[in-house]
């Protein structure tokens, strides 16, 4: 079965705070996507890794294939990184279809 | 640079009513297309895709039925909602580069 389990569910930080959030997946997927989701809002694809390490400004992704798993970090959390995160596998094959997690809610408080 | 326009953000139908969500893929061709669907405490989970013009795959018995008239148009119908198909509905892309994804739209069957 593919599967991919996010956590935490729910996050509360404060403001400055270094944050993680964890990505474990099932065999057959062969690269994670890491999402960002405003409230009311769409859905904007942060990054896509299959190995190692990626960062973009305040945020870095990594993820070890032997493990089958993956992280987001956020350094110096804002309240602007309130949102929901969400960790999605890509299953290959002939669907390129992606196996989403269920999200976490990251409230970052001033 | 790919975008999708996805519509409309929100929508509240009454049960037995019919359904059609638009989506369209501008700065690509031949890109892969998916319907994707969250259900409330769910992650988001494939209905669709297509490969090409005409070409549907249904991942879920349900409800619903998608369409591509064109390269880069993809429609989710019902000819009758039920209320099992409120959710969050989102519309992607792939084209090997990586995923675009839709706004999203909010359906509420009254």
């Amino acid at each position: 079965k593919n599967e991919v389990e996010q956590s935490p569910q729910n996050l509360t930080a404060q403001e400055g705070e270094f944050i993680t959030i964890n990505c474990s997946y099932s065999v057959g997927i062969s690269a994670l996507h890491w999402l960002q989701q405003h409230p009311g809002g769409g859905i904007v694809s942060l990054f896509m890794l299959s190995s190692g390490k990626k960062k973009h400004g305040r945020l870095i992704a990594t993820i070890n294939i032997q493990e089958k798993h993956s992280s987001l970090h956020i350094t110096a959390s804002h309240p602007r990184d309130s949102a929901v995160y969400i960790c999605a596998g890509l299953y290959g094959g002939a669907t390129n279809k992606l196996i989403f997690g269920t999200g976490t809610l990251l409230a970052v408080q001033p | 640079s790919q975008t999708i326009h996805q519509w409309p953000a929100t929508l509240v139908q009454p049960v037995g009513s019919p359904l059609s969500l638009e989506c369209t893929v501008e700065g690509t061709s031949n890109p892969n297309l998916y319907w994707y669907r969250q259900a409330a405490g769910r992650g988001l989970q494939l209905l669709f895709y297509s490969v090409g013009i005409g070409q549907i795959s249904s991942e879920v018995p349900q409800n619903l039925s998608a369409s591509r008239p064109q390269d880069r148009q993809f429609i989710l119908s019902s000819k009758k909602l039920l209320l099992s198909d409120s959710g969050f509905y989102l519309c992607a892309s792939w084209t090997g580069y990586g995923y675009t994804f839709g706004s999203g739209t909010r359906l509420t069957v009254v």
